[in-house]
């Protein structure tokens, strides 16, 4: 089973920010948070990933919260290309192709 | 550096027959997985590979295999199909432990 737990759905304002939040408050100390999302009947795309300190690269932010159990993706400047369904996933590092996919949240950016 | 090839990418076949998909993984990765998509049961992990042997393995019926080439190339094969294995099948590949990264996927429908 899935280990983290998303809002089914959002809705973000083109332009703005989307924080997307998730929690996982049983992750273990040596479990990273990953982020995927998957735009329309396409494959799931990774986004960023984190352990414990806060996160940024071209496509996001993650924060992760102190305790670790929850974190927040943020889109800085949500685009109507960013209408996906987002992942949240929790898992050991180096674990190869396995990952467990829980429902994900829809993201829906509006004009 | 291309991306994670899959053939074809729709497909139909009826009930009773199997079939056979293919995944190119990214170049110089060697770890292959497979998942299931589907509207009631979501992304599930089937099984992955690695240097031509079966490294992990998800919860599904024995009519679901697959296998490795040396070239790193996989194909996944599903027998006896039934109507509940119409999905969207995605093939990701690793460098390794790494992350997967996907492919667009085969679109199976079963009649």
């Amino acid at each position: 089973d899935a280990k983290t737990t998303q809002p089914p759905s959002m809705d973000c304002a083109e332009g703005r920010a989307a924080n997307l939040p998730c929690n996982h408050s049983t992750i273990s100390g040596n479990e990273y948070v990953y982020w995927y999302r998957q735009i329309h009947s396409q494959g799931p795309q990774y986004i960023i990933h984190g352990l414990k300190n806060n996160e940024t690269n071209e496509m996001a932010s993650l924060i992760i919260t102190e305790d670790r159990k929850s974190s927040t993706l943020i889109l800085p400047h949500a685009t109507l290309r960013d209408t996906a369904v987002y992942y949240c996933i929790v898992r050991v590092g180096g674990q190869g192709g396995k990952l467990i996919f829980g429902q994900g949240t829809e993201l829906s950016v509006k004009p | 550096k291309a991306g994670v090839t899959q053939t074809p990418r729709y497909l139909i076949k009826t009930r009773g027959q199997q079939v056979t998909l293919s995944c190119s993984p990214i170049s110089g990765h060697r770890s292959v997985s497979w998942y299931q998509q589907t509207p009631g049961q979501g992304l599930q992990f089937l099984f992955e590979y690695f240097s031509e042997t079966q490294r992990n393995k998800g919860n599904f019926p024995g009519r679901f295999s697959g296998r490795q080439f040396s070239n790193s190339r996989s194909e996944m094969n599903v027998s006896t199909l039934e109507l509940g294995d119409s999905a969207l099948y995605l093939c990701a590949s690793s460098l390794g432990q790494g992350l997967p990264r996907f492919g667009s996927g085969t679109r199976l429908t079963v009649v």
